[in-house]
């Protein structure tokens, strides 16, 4: 099984509606991450958690929401997707020093 | 703003020949840098991390040269092989390890 595993692995959703990504991770890792991949700019960093009782905003947090709903899980929403939030959307995971830092393989996430 | 960046979106590589892949940083500050693979409807991959505190890391078939003087990193990749056909993207911690990604750089192995 994947270390750091990702649902769904692609969506299409309409403008408008409300959909959230799933992120789980096996390597007892505190630090979870939410990025945006889109083509050309490389990964953008949307929210990060420290711990479950930590939350912090990343530099593009417009229109998300996340969830830490314990240490091995961490959920984006988009409360009301909009077509430029067409992206690849990637879970990540370090320890506390940074080290072991880990992607999921992603969700491809299409808002028409 | 500070960023990373790589200087070149592609690199073509015959199959046996080794690769250097390029990236410049802007912030002086950075501590940690990370090298990731990509491939093909895959997440990133690590390859190999450097702290400022080294010059030079090595791993199996890949070196990361740090130069901080003038804020340069690189990633080498010996004997090339087809299944290093992927993006490559450097990353620099920005602060507290949320990392700051470059734009990649695609390296596409010739037979």
């Amino acid at each position: 099984d994947a270390d750091v595993t990702q649902t769904p692995r692609n969506r299409i959703t309409k403008t408008g509606k409300r959909i959230m990504l799933e992120c789980s991770q096996t390597k007892g890792h505190d630090r979870m991450y939410w990025y945006r991949q889109d083509p050309g700019l490389g990964l953008r960093l949307i929210y990060y958690s420290f711990d479950v009782k930590d939350i912090n905003k990343g530099e593009i947090s417009d229109g998300y929401s996340v969830s830490r709903q314990a240490q091995a899980k961490f959920s984006l929403s988009l409360e009301s997707a909009i077509p430029n939030q067409t992206a690849l959307y990637f879970c990540a995971t370090s320890d506390f020093q940074g080290d072991g830092y880990t992607f999921g393989s992603g969700t491809r996430l299409t808002v028409v | 703003g500070e960023s990373v960046g790589l200087h070149l979106p592609t690199l073509s590589v015959q199959e046996g020949d080794n690769s250097i892949i390029n990236c410049a940083y802007s912030n002086s500050a950075s501590d940690y840098f990370i090298w990731y693979k990509q491939e093909s409807g895959k997440g990133p991959q690590f390859i190999i991390d450097i702290r400022s505190n080294m010059d030079k890391r090595q791993g199996q078939r890949v070196t990361v040269l740090l130069n901080k003087t003038v804020k340069h990193l690189s990633l080498q990749i010996a004997a090339t092989q087809p299944g290093d056909s992927a993006v490559y993207f450097c990353a620099e911690n920005i602060y507290d390890y949320k990392l700051s990604f470059g734009a990649g750089t695609t390296v596409t192995v010739r037979a």
